[in-house]
């Protein structure tokens, strides 16, 4: 079946350790997002990607940082330099073109400890 | 500034009590207005796009429609399965700006 599939599910992270959340899509999408859900607010986007070897910042890039090697793979680190991350992180896809749905993987929870 | 609002925060119905949900949008540029539903650890499940002023889709016991400055999410006759939280979101400037609403709760009581 197609879909987003991330991994882990749940992650914990102590204290200056960088940890990688994987996304990896077989949709065909160009397009991959990853988003931050914390309780009572809605989804605000880390970093997109339009294509291969490229990807920009969205609103909160501050201690995050991806690549984008493959057209299936969006793998998200989240560096020592975020002070809260705790939260439900989210990857999704889409194809290019205006007014494109993006669908959502599963996501991924990420506590500190 | 471009804004999306959803209200109420939560809501509460009993089964078979017909309700809305709201989507106000403050965008320039309105691309496309997609309502999502998430249930709790899951990712949101897609559920309508909207394009533009005085389009409807159905969906089961949802209905979307769409005016220039918000959205109605519509359930009829709701089930308790249909309880989770539905986020409202909108596209503008192109391909990769999304805004999403903060979502409405819903719990549907058998």
């Amino acid at each position: 079946d197609g879909g987003i599939t991330q991994s882990p599910k749940y992650l914990f992270r102590k204290e200056g350790q960088n940890v990688t959340l994987s996304c990896e899509q077989n949709l065909n999408h160009d397009a991959m997002y990853w988003y931050r859900q914390d309780p009572g607010q809605g989804l605000r986007l880390i970093y997109y990607s339009q294509i291969v070897n490229d990807f920009q910042k969205g609103d909160i890039a501050e201690g995050y940082s991806v690549s984008r090697e493959k057209k299936e793979s969006f793998p998200l680190t989240v560096t020592s330099a975020q002070k809260n991350p705790t939260a439900f992180y989210l990857c999704a896809s889409s194809i290019q073109r205006t007014g494109n749905t993006i669908y959502f993987g599963e996501g991924s929870w990420l506590t500190v400890v | 500034e471009d804004q999306v609002t959803q209200s109420p925060e939560a809501l509460r119905l009993q089964e078979g009590e017909s309700s809305s949900l709201n989507c106000s949008y403050t965008v320039s540029g309105l691309r496309g207005l997609f309502w999502y539903r998430q249930d709790p650890g899951k990712g949101p499940e897609f559920l309508f796009t909207l394009y533009s002023a005085g389009e409807e889709k159905e969906k089961e016991r949802l209905k979307a429609t769409l005016t220039k400055k918000e959205s109605f999410l519509h359930i009829t006759a709701p089930k308790p399965e249909d309880s989770a939280t539905y986020l409202c979101a909108v596209q503008v400037e192109g391909f990769n700006k999304f805004y999403f609403g903060s979502g409405t709760k819903l719990n549907v009581k058998p």
